[in-house]
């Protein structure tokens, strides 16, 4: 059973417009979120994350929000640009170890 | 960019032979990980060290095998390649710890014929 969910396996967004990726999960212990970017034929990098202590954490045109009762979070990119084409993955960790990531998101940002 | 490769970044190689993946990294971080990557599957992790000697089991353990003779150094050996282990192999690194992050290298893509 996964314990990082990504519903959504693609997503296309229009330039300058939001893009709201989402991720659930079902371990309430988890107490760090990441997000990473994935292009083809590199390997993932981190892009933001944010503790299990807060609710939002910004960072340029990335904002992720944590709903801890819901146990889902979203990362939102505002303005979308053609270069934010990518797959995203979310991830998660108790105390730093093991990190559980879901399935991937590739969002395409349309010209 | 952290420093981390991985050696080689493509392999092709027939069923039954062995395999060993290299990672190498200069940021002298505690632990380093194994994960392939497949389409559907997102990535699971194979094996994790938590320093030198010290190594334990992932999600998909079997069929690999890892050592950690040096901090800098974490292998993955398949013993003996079948076609369900062609994928993409990433090698990651993290300070351990509350809050900290893990960093990527760049992925071995190997394909077992």
């Amino acid at each position: 059973d996964q314990q990082v969910k990504q519903n959504s396996p693609s997503l296309s967004v229009q330039e300058g417009r939001i893009s709201i990726l989402n991720c659930d999960y079902t371990n309430s212990m988890f107490d760090y979120f990441l997000w990473y970017k994935k292009y083809p034929a590199e390997g993932p990098t981190f892009l933001i994350s944010i503790s299990s202590i807060k609710d939002k954490n910004e960072d340029g045109r990335f904002t992720v929000f944590l709903n801890k009762s819901a146990k889902h979070l979203s990362l939102h990119i505002v303005p979308s640009q053609p270069g934010d084409s990518a797959v995203y993955f979310c991830a998660a960790t108790l105390r730093g170890q093991n990190f559980v990531f879901g399935p991937g998101t590739r969002l395409s940002v349309l010209p | 960019d952290a420093g981390i490769t991985q050696s080689p970044r493509h392999k092709v190689t027939e069923t039954g032979t062995p395999v060993t993946l290299r990672c190498h990294q200069t940021e002298n971080h505690r632990y380093m990980y194994w994960y392939r990557q497949d389409p559907g599957h997102g990535l699971r992790l194979i094996h994790y060290s938590y320093g030198v000697k010290d190594t334990d089991k992932g999600e998909v353990s079997d069929g690999y095998s890892v050592s950690r003779s040096k901090t800098e150094d974490f292998l993955l050996t398949l013993e003996s390649a079948t076609s369900s282990q062609t994928s993409v192999y990433f090698c990651a690194i993290s300070e351990g710890g509350a809050w900290e992050t893990q960093y990527f290298g760049p992925g071995t893509r190997l394909l077992v014929l």
